[in-house]
């Protein structure tokens, strides 16, 4: 298996720039969760679906983040605008039920 | 709320040292997991070992060990003739299980940097 696949790897943007984060998880878990890695704050939750659905969301910072799972394969972290404290790695995991939990290589985010 | 304490935040040791990595977590539930993960320089998220709270068994694997008590809510990590390789940040996490058993969010610690000196 490939593991959880997340791209880019790098991003560095302007602030105020639309930035998207990717991710497929393993296939066959049914649970995807989003996470934020930064010196402050550590590993912090930003939401989690489970079949392709929302579970909790409250972690989401603030309006401008938003994250979609438009299928079983496939999810998105938008950040728009994006600021410079959103300098962060984020890290997208996937899960199956009642299992552990595989994490991808993160995406190290830079806004300038 | 889930809440996991990483007391010490960096260990230096000089290889072939052994080193416990402290974690002690607060939790309502009765059944949860506790987990423990690597994140070497390169910045991966590795997977050591995942715990339920009705297993209290020690365990080891190699250099590896983990000691869960629950009378004192701690599931600490001690490694072994530490090696350089061992070098990295260690954070150790918690999830509560459903009723249903399914998944729940990972909590984790702050982190614990270990720096192996040859």
């Amino acid at each position: 298996d490939a593991g959880v696949i997340q791209s880019p790897r790098h991003e560095v943007t302007e602030m105020g720039q639309e930035v998207t984060l990717r991710c497929k998880p393993i296939s066959g878990h049914d649970y995807l969760f989003w996470y934020r890695q930064t010196m402050m704050r550590g590993l912090e939750l930003l939401i989690y679906f489970n079949n392709n659905v929302p579970i909790d969301d409250s972690g989401m910072p603030e309006d401008r983040f938003s994250a979609k799972m438009p299928n079983a394969s496939f999810s998105t972290l938008k950040i728009q605008p994006s600021e410079p404290r959103d300098s962060a790695v984020y890290f997208c995991a996937s899960s199956l039920w009642g299992y552990g939990y595989t994490f991808g290589s993160g995406t190290r985010l830079t806004v300038v | 709320a889930q809440k996991v304490t990483q007391a010490q935040t960096e260990i230096s040791v000089v290889e072939k040292e052994d080193v416990t990595l402290d974690c002690v977590y607060e939790t309502r539930d009765t059944t949860y997991y506790l987990f423990w993960y690597k994140q070497p320089p390169s910045g991966e998220l590795v997977f050591l070992i995942r715990r339920n709270s009705f297993d209290e068994q020690n365990e080891i694997s190699g250099r590896y060990s983990w000691n869960f008590q629950k009378s004192t809510s701690s599931f600490n990590f001690t490694i072994t003739a530490s090696q350089v390789v061992d070098s990295a940040v260690y954070f150790c996490a918690l999830s509560e299980v459903r009723y249903t058993g399914a998944n729940s969010k990972l909590t984790f610690g702050k982190g614990i940097t270990l720096s192996v000196r040859p």
